[in-house]
């Protein structure tokens, strides 16, 4: 099945440095969103993209939905020890009828934050 | 506010044996999903509904079956549980339009081994 590829993998950072990490597609896809999932819980959504080349944040987090509309980036400033999960890119497409508002996931980005 | 509720918890089952995880919103949403999560791949969806009363495979829906009888449920079943099932199961939900603020809300997930 398609898939879209989540960089990187895994980030090892100290408490206030900035982060970053991406998604891209071979696809287009309609809608962007960010999630994040903590330990032992489900997905949280964290920002939601709809229109190609938009910008925006989320308190200290700050997504872009890519001009192509294969692509998404996800940035977070000031890292604290909070902001320690995985996070998930998701593309949304528009097929109409039964394909309507499913989600393809990235593998996911496991973020940790030395205080 | 409950959310998406998602019914049990834990689960150890033994190679063969059978059983339904439950999921229920809250939210009055139409569309419903479940998802597995295994490590290094993200989220694949395994079936999703779009209304009570219809259903449809989604990426990886070999081994299991789902029921959508009322709008607020969506059960996933295991017929013949095998070790390749061993994963965490997340049910998710969303409303008919994508342009919302939170297009679909997870559960917190089921944690399933089978042995």
């Amino acid at each position: 099945g398609q898939q879209l590829n989540q960089s990187p993998q895994s980030m090892f950072i100290q408490e206030g440095e900035d982060v970053s990490m991406n998604c891209t597609s071979s696809s287009i896809f309609n809608t962007w969103l960010w999630y994040k999932q903590d330990p032992g819980e489900g997905p949280v959504l964290l920002i939601a993209l709809y229109k190609a080349g938009e910008l925006t944040s989320n308190g200290r987090l700050t997504a872009q939905f890519g001009t192509t509309r294969k692509d998404s980036f996800l940035n977070i400033s000031a890292s604290i020890p909070s902001d320690v999960g995985i996070y998930f890119c998701a593309g949304q497409k528009y097929a109409g009828g039964t394909s309507y508002g499913k989600l393809t996931f990235g593998q996911g980005t496991i973020l940790t934050v030395h205080p | 506010n409950a959310g998406v509720t998602q019914t049990p918890k834990f689960r150890v089952l033994k190679t063969g044996q059978s059983m339904t995880l439950l999921c229920a919103q809250d939210m009055n949403h139409e569309y419903m999903y479940w998802y597995r999560q295994d490590p290094g791949m993200g989220l694949r969806l395994i079936h999703y509904s779009v209304g009570e009363g219809t259903t449809a495979k989604g990426e990886v829906p070999d081994g299991y079956n789902v029921s959508r009888l009322k709008k607020q449920n969506f059960l996933l079943g295991l017929e013949s549980a095998a070790p390749s099932q061993t994963s965490v199961y997340f049910c998710a939900s969303s409303p008919l339009r994508a342009h919302s603020n939170q297009p679909q809300h997870f559960g917190d997930g089921t944690r399933l081994s089978i042995l």
